[in-house]
């Protein structure tokens, strides 16, 4: 059974670079997307971005500007930068697995969700 | 970049009772991009369906997806105790992720 676990300060001062990390248990990370998605509290979901085991990105672009996707295959994690963050930025993190089909092509939804983060921006 | 809006935003109903879920979408969706979760407090979303019609493993067969387009349904044929959460549509499009605001199913 596939488990990813996020990690990280639950805490962020305004205008540092929040820094999370996910762990792939129970499953290689190779050949799938692996993507961050944060819920601010009592709101909607929001997708930041994807990076594939290979190393590719893609981001949302209403954060691009501040978000890097990294991975490490030896390590079977991948991790999340945001900078500058504010007060909006305060959200449960979530990392999650995207798989892909036999042709090697994306399949366009999340099978396997982290319990999530908390990360509060404060000063 | 494209907008899901879903409706109601709160649906009250006795557990028992069939729930029709919407999501409309403000430009068409491949079908193939549309996916359903579930998601209770404190807890991660859970896929239901996928490709706008498909159960996800181990998903309960009174969990039903339809839709095509712009306009996509999600029907819960008779409710149970689980069932109550808020429910989210998702699609991929323009090279981009974005989900609905969510629809609350609460206990009448």
């Amino acid at each position: 059974q596939v488990q990813l676990q996020e990690s990280g300060p639950g805490l962020v001062k305004p205008s540092e670079t929040l820094s999370l990390t996910c762990t792939v248990s129970g499953g290689s990370i190779s050949s799938y997307y692996w993507s961050w998605i944060r819920q601010p509290p009592g709101k909607g979901l929001e997708w930041i971005g994807y990076i594939y085991y290979s190393g590719s990105t893609n981001y949302n672009p209403s954060l691009k500007s501040r978000v890097t996707i990294s991975v490490d295959t030896s390590k079977n994690q991948f991790s999340l930068k945001l900078s500058s963050v504010t007060a909006a930025d305060t959200a449960v993190y979530y990392c999650a697995r995207e798989p892909i089909a036999a042709a090697g092509t994306p399949l366009y939804y999340f099978d396997y969700w982290g319990q999530g983060t908390l990360v509060t921006v404060s000063s | 970049e494209i907008v899901l809006t879903q409706s109601p935003g709160t649906l009250s109903l006795s557990p028992g009772e069939r729930a029709t879920l919407s999501c409309r979408a403000s430009q068409s969706v491949s079908s193939s991009y549309l996916a359903w979760y579930q998601q209770k407090p404190g807890q991660a979303p859970r896929l239901l369906i996928y490709g706008a019609s498909s159960r996800a493993t181990g998903i309960p067969d009174r969990f039903s997806g339809s839709g095509s387009g712009t306009d996509f349904t999600l029907t819960i044929s008779r409710l149970e105790p689980e069932d109550f959460a808020v429910y989210y549509c998702q699609q991929y499009g323009s090279s981009l992720f974005t989900f609905g605001g969510g629809t609350k199913v609460e206990i009448k």
